[in-house]
């Protein structure tokens, strides 16, 4: 069935540095969604992408999604404490709306 | 806009008590309902997919016996888990996506419910 690989799992960085996730598909995808889930919190969407080679900004997060639609990116620029969380991919399957998730990519801040 | 409520949030209980979970979308009406389990630092399971007024989809390995779903109206969804036994103690969490354009629609969390069976 479909699937995604997100990568890597933790990253830990120092307040300041930048952060990046990726997720990859082996199909070519209609969109992806990204969400982000603070410690003890639940998922958050954040945005979703539609069309190849699309890059979208909030702030300091850049999402850009491949020019083939089988991979995607999020960027985060100059982390601070409240981006720590795990960040998700998630793409639609066949039907009913269904979502295929990510692994998530953990952030952490190194204190 | 876009707000999911769901109770409790957070259970203990007794092995071979049966506990029931809310879902509501308070400010849209929702035509489909997501459950889903996630256990610790690891991502989101998906359980089942809830229509209103059809049975739920549940995914391979997920006894639908034992995770009772019911989507009575546009704005509510039940999860029950049956007589829980330890192994059923996870963090259960829903989301709901809105009746409207078509297409993909991003999903509403709710904030999730930690279930421990003793």
């Amino acid at each position: 069935g479909q699937q995604v690989m997100q990568i890597p799992q933790y990253q830990h960085v120092q307040e300041g540095e930048d952060f990046t996730t990726y997720c990859n598909s082996s199909t070519t995808l209609s969109n992806i969604q990204w969400y982000k889930q603070r410690p003890g919190g639940h998922p958050v969407f954040l945005i979703q992408l539609v069309k190849s080679g699309e890059v979208k900004k909030q702030k300091r997060l850049t999402f850009q999604f491949g020019e083939a639609k089988k991979n995607s990116s999020l960027h985060i620029t100059a982390t601070q404490t409240t981006d720590v969380g795990t960040y998700f991919c998630a793409l639609e399957r066949d039907s009913n709306y269904q979502l295929i998730w990510g692994a998530g990519t953990k952030l952490i801040i190194k204190p | 806009g876009a707000v999911v409520s769901q109770h409790p949030s957070w259970v203990i209980c007794k092995s071979g008590t049966s506990v029931k979970i809310e879902c509501r979308s308070l400010d849209f009406q929702a035509t489909t309902m997501f459950w889903y389990r996630q256990f610790p630092k690891q991502s989101l399971m998906l359980m089942a997919t809830s229509n209103e007024g059809s049975k739920a989809t549940y995914e391979q390995g997920v006894e639908k016996d034992k995770f009772l779903i019911n989507h009575a109206s546009l704005t509510l969804s039940t999860l029950t888990v049956t007589s829980a036994h330890p192994e059923d103690s996870s963090f259960y969490i829903c989301s709901a996506t809105a009746i409207g354009t078509g297409g993909n629609q991003p999903q509403h969390f709710g904030d999730g419910t930690r279930l421990s069976i003793l």
